[in-house]
């Protein structure tokens, strides 16, 4: 069963640094998404992305936070200059269609540790 | 407001019995999902509801929407003790492709 991978599974960078998760969104989706999971708290939206611009991104989505889908099957999000709080579990997803009538698979998850 | 709120936070219970979760949610729907999450893992999709309709069943699960209450509930029968996890709902609306998600109950099944 197709499924979307992230990479890498865990990521630790000094506070500044600037880190980039990857992700494989499921080979015939068209809608990418990011969210995060501070430890302990709700899943978060962060940015969805289709026909390769931003559909749509959250408060918690900033300049320090950037998305790029750089070939047809890789799905980036890059974090500029890391802070503590950007410590979480960051989830790619991706759907066939709108979210109206489509499940958004995810993915398992890269924890991003900022120390 | 919070957009999607779930109880219990936890729930233990014996193997064989069953589950019940529920959720609230303050918006209009276009759908709700449940999701369940394993510790520190990925999200696995469970099961979706549309907002015209009031029950789906999914094996052992069943889920239920009532959108005059804005909320929904999960049924899992006969639990098993793989069905430890956390469950989470998420909501779709109009006009957007976000999914808004509850605070989650935490599930433990003793064997």
């Amino acid at each position: 069963e197709p499924e979307v991978t992230q990479t890498p599974s865990h990521q630790v960078t000094q506070m500044g640094q600037e880190v980039i998760l990857r992700c494989v969104p499921i080979s015939n989706h068209l809608y990418f998404y990011w969210y995060r999971q501070i430890l302990g708290q709700k899943v978060e939206f962060l940015v969805s992305f289709y026909n390769n611009e931003i559909s749509e991104k959250s408060e918690i989505f900033d300049d320090q936070f950037s998305v790029e889908r750089p070939d047809g099957s890789n799905f980036t999000l890059k974090i500029r200059s890391t802070k503590l709080e950007d410590s979480a579990m960051y989830f790619c997803a991706s759907s066939r269609g709108t979210s109206g009538r489509n499940i958004q698979y995810f993915g398992a998850g890269t924890r991003l540790s900022v120390l | 407001s919070q957009q999607g709120e779930e109880d219990p936070q936890a729930l233990s219970i014996q193997e064989g019995e069953n589950a019940t979760m529920n959720c609230s949610y303050k918006t209009s729907i276009n759908n709700l999902q449940w999701y369940r999450q394993n510790s520190g893992r990925g999200l696995v999709h469970l099961i979706l509801i549309r907002s015209n309709e009031r029950e789906k069943h999914s094996g052992r699960l069943r889920v239920t929407l009532d959108t005059s209450k804005k909320s929904s509930s999960l049924l899992i029968t006969a639990s098993r003790a793989a069905d430890t996890a956390s469950y989470f709902c998420a909501t779709s609306s109009y006009n957007t492709d976000k999914l808004i998600f509850g605070t989650g109950t935490r599930l433990q099944v003793f064997p």
